[in-house]
């Protein structure tokens, strides 16, 4: 049972445009939530992080947004440009886990 | 030089074979791992290490097993590859962030690895 979904596999933005990428979790010892972007032949990369006494972490056009209550967090990337896509993953870990648990990916494609 | 760096990068066997994905890293990190990743499945963890003495089982570790021959170093081995264990691998490091979260990894370039 995925602790960590990412129920859409891909999407497609024109440029300029908001790009929302949502992330929905159900365990609820995850405090701390990170997301990372990963282009073709590469390495995961770190994006930016949020941890669960924060509901808002911003870092330059991105941003994400964390709703506890729900079990969702989503990261806004404004405007969104074509060298934003990538498959983005979100994951999340528990001080008592020891590791990070990643979901399964997003595809974002930014069309010029 | 990248800081966490993966050999080879990329390798076609046969199943029942012995595989060694092997991995380094400069960034001075205690923590390091083995993920794999798959189609719509995303990372997954096989293995993780804490130190040099401490080596746990992940989420997926059938299949597989590791050594830590220093800091520095951690091997991901298949002892008899089968095709199923067709994938792409990265190894990672992490720090401990402060109030004990592991945080940010740090991800290799990956392996491909393809079992026949």
């Amino acid at each position: 049972d995925q602790q960590v979904k990412q129920n859409s596999p891909s999407l497609s933005v024109q440029e300029g445009r908001i790009s929302i990428l949502n992330c929905d979790y159900t365990n609820s010892m995850f405090d701390y939530f990170l997301w990372y972007k990963k282009y073709p032949a590469e390495g995961p990369t770190f994006l930016i992080s949020i941890s669960s006494i924060k509901d808002k972490n911003e870092d330059g056009r991105f941003t994400v947004f964390l709703n506890k209550s729900a079990k969702h967090l989503s990261l806004h990337i404004v405007p969104s440009q074509p060298g934003d896509s990538a498959v983005y993953f979100c994951a999340a870990s528990a001080l008592s886990a020891r590791q990070l648990t990643f979901g399964s990916g997003t595809q974002l494609t930014v069309l010029p | 030089d990248a800081d966490v760096t993966q050999t080879p990068r990329n390798r076609i066997t046969k199943t029942g074979k012995r595989i060694m994905l092997e991995c380094s890293q400069t960034k001075g990190h205690d923590r390091m791992y083995w993920y794999r990743q798959d189609p719509g499945l995303g990372l997954r963890l096989i293995y993780y290490s804490f130190d040099v003495k401490d080596i746990n089982k992940g989420e997926i570790s059938d299949g597989y097993s590791v050594s830590r021959q220093a800091q520095a170093k951690f091997s991901l081995s298949l002892e008899s590859a089968i095709p199923n264990q067709t994938a792409l691998y990265f190894c990672a490091t992490s720090d401990l962030v402060a109030g004990g979260y592991t945080g940010e990894l740090f991800f290799g370039e990956g392996s491909r690895l393809t079992v026949l």
